[in-house]
């Protein structure tokens, strides 16, 4: 157990809608990124933060947001929902936002199946 | 952009084979990890390599970071079905504050 909750496990939605996914990260840890992995493919960076604030953005659509809140909890938000975002979504934290001795510790993963 | 291939995308060997991935990028990167993904969860660490040149061994395992630090392998002796899983390299540069994946070697060993 990495210490990550992320839910819901599994989401089915149509095509139009809006979802959204929450993370919990670790005890004590500060940062949080979200990453989207499609069908047999690696991980593709979406967002990080850091302590509430935006500390880097990757290939993350102008149809999602995300954000992280004073608890260190994070929500990533998905709008105008399309077939092509259907991917596993996950969350990882770490202690710190910039430090390479601080590993990632992921979360299962929410499923998103757009229909 | 940073990119970091490996190779081959995907393996399939029998028990007790030797096997090597590899990560490669045209970037530097300050330290690298590699994860295993197994199916239904999330990637989980393995190692991390900072220094270039650097070889760190996890009993079957053996990690090195190339002495430029923009390379990576994994090999793996006398591979276990225990061991299939995906394979993921994970490049960070300081400043960046992102973790760059590769783009993951699927490992299956069959008994």
């Amino acid at each position: 157990d990495s210490g990550v909750t992320q839910t819901p496990k599994h989401l089915i939605t149509a095509t139009g809608q809006r979802v959204t996914l929450r993370c919990s990260p670790r005890s004590g840890d500060l940062s949080v990124y979200w990453y989207q992995q499609s069908l047999d493919q690696g991980l593709q960076f979406l967002i990080h933060y850091y302590n509430g604030e935006e500390r880097a953005k990757g290939n993350i659509l102008e149809r999602f947001s995300a954000q992280q809140f004073p608890d260190l909890h994070s929500e990533l938000n998905l709008s105008s929902l399309e077939l092509g975002d259907s991917a596993l979504y996950f969350c990882a934290s770490s202690v710190g936002p910039n430090s390479y001795n601080s590993p990632l510790h992921f979360g299962n993963g929410t499923r998103l199946t757009v229909t | 952009t940073q990119l970091l291939e490996q190779s081959p995308q995907f393996l399939s060997i029998q028990e007790g084979e030797n096997l090597t991935v590899y990560c490669n990028s045209s970037s530097v990167f300050s330290s690298l990890q590699w994860y295993r993904q197994e199916p239904g969860e999330g990637p989980v660490l393995l190692v991390t390599v900072v220094t270039g040149g650097e070889v760190k061994k996890l009993k079957r395992l053996t990690f090195q970071f190339g002495d430029a630090r923009k390379d990576s392998s994994l090999h793996i002796t006398a591979a276990q079905p225990g061991d299939t899983g995906l394979y993921l390299c994970a490049g960070h540069t300081s400043g960046t504050y992102k973790y760059i994946f590769g783009t993951g070697t699927r490992l299956k060993v069959l008994a």
